[in-house]
């Protein structure tokens, strides 16, 4: 099915550094949702974005809906070891009608070295 | 705290045999649901919308007779994975829709998922 492109696949950081990631489509969507997923676990709600140019925060996370709705990226800051674990985005795309179908990206595997 | 919640969080079943799993919306009613299956190292994949009061809606290639979806109420669906293969194993994850599948500002939230493995 249909997937948002996701980078970077795989992030390798040592402990303190900032990350980044984001997510692009060519389709233009309304809704922006970033998760993250520990081994074993579903995915747990991070940041829900909904109007373009949005920028929320949720503690040490920052992510923002692109202004051309067609983007999305998540920040992390100052990463510690329990930030490890794959990050999701998924975005509800216009036209999608009200199925509230999501669409995911393949997600960013993080590792963080103490 | 939790919102939604999956019964059994793991299962092995021998080949042949039917598995039920459960997903329940704790705190809010829902009449929209969604199942995921996921492969390791790989994306979540829509199975099917599970619909209170109607028929589940499935994607294409995910075959109806074996996925058996029942959304038996407001606060609960079922995925029943008929006639269980090796190839069936993976992990399957509801979701719940917090203010409504249709709504502009619809979040998803996600059960803990189902580790079913078929032998």
């Amino acid at each position: 099915g249909q997937q948002l492109n996701q980078s970077p696949q795989s992030m390798f950081i040592q402990e303190g550094e900032d990350v980044s990631m984001n997510c692009t489509s060519s389709s233009i969507f309304n809704t922006w949702l970033w998760y993250k997923q520990d081994p074993g676990e579903g995915p747990v709600l991070l940041i829900a974005l909904y109007k373009a140019g949005e920028l929320t925060s949720n503690g040490r996370l920052t992510a923002q809906f692109g202004i051309t709705r067609k983007d999305s990226f998540l920040n992390i800051s100052a990463s510690i070891p329990s930030d490890v674990g794959i990050y999701f985005c998924a975005g509800r795309r216009v036209g999608s009608g009200n199925t509230g179908k999501l669409i995911f990206g393949q997600g960013t595997t993080l590792q963080v070295k103490p | 705290g939790a919102v939604v919640s999956q019964h059994p969080s793991r299962v092995i079943c021998k080949s042949g045999t039917s598995v039920k799993i459960e997903c329940r919306s704790l705190d809010f009613q829902a009449t929209t649901m969604f199942w995921y299956r996921q492969f390791p190292k790989q994306s979540l994949m829509l199975m099917a919308t599970s619909n209170e009061g109607s028929k589940a809606t499935y994607e294409q290639g995910v075959e109806k007779d074996k996925f058996l979806i029942n959304h038996a109420s407001l606060t609960l669906s079922t995925l029943t994975v008929t006639s269980a293969h090796p190839e069936d194993s993976s992990f399957y994850i509801c979701s719940v829709p917090l203010g409504g599948a249709s709504s502009s500002t619809d979040t998803q939230y996600f059960g803990p998922g189902t580790r079913l493995t078929v032998l």
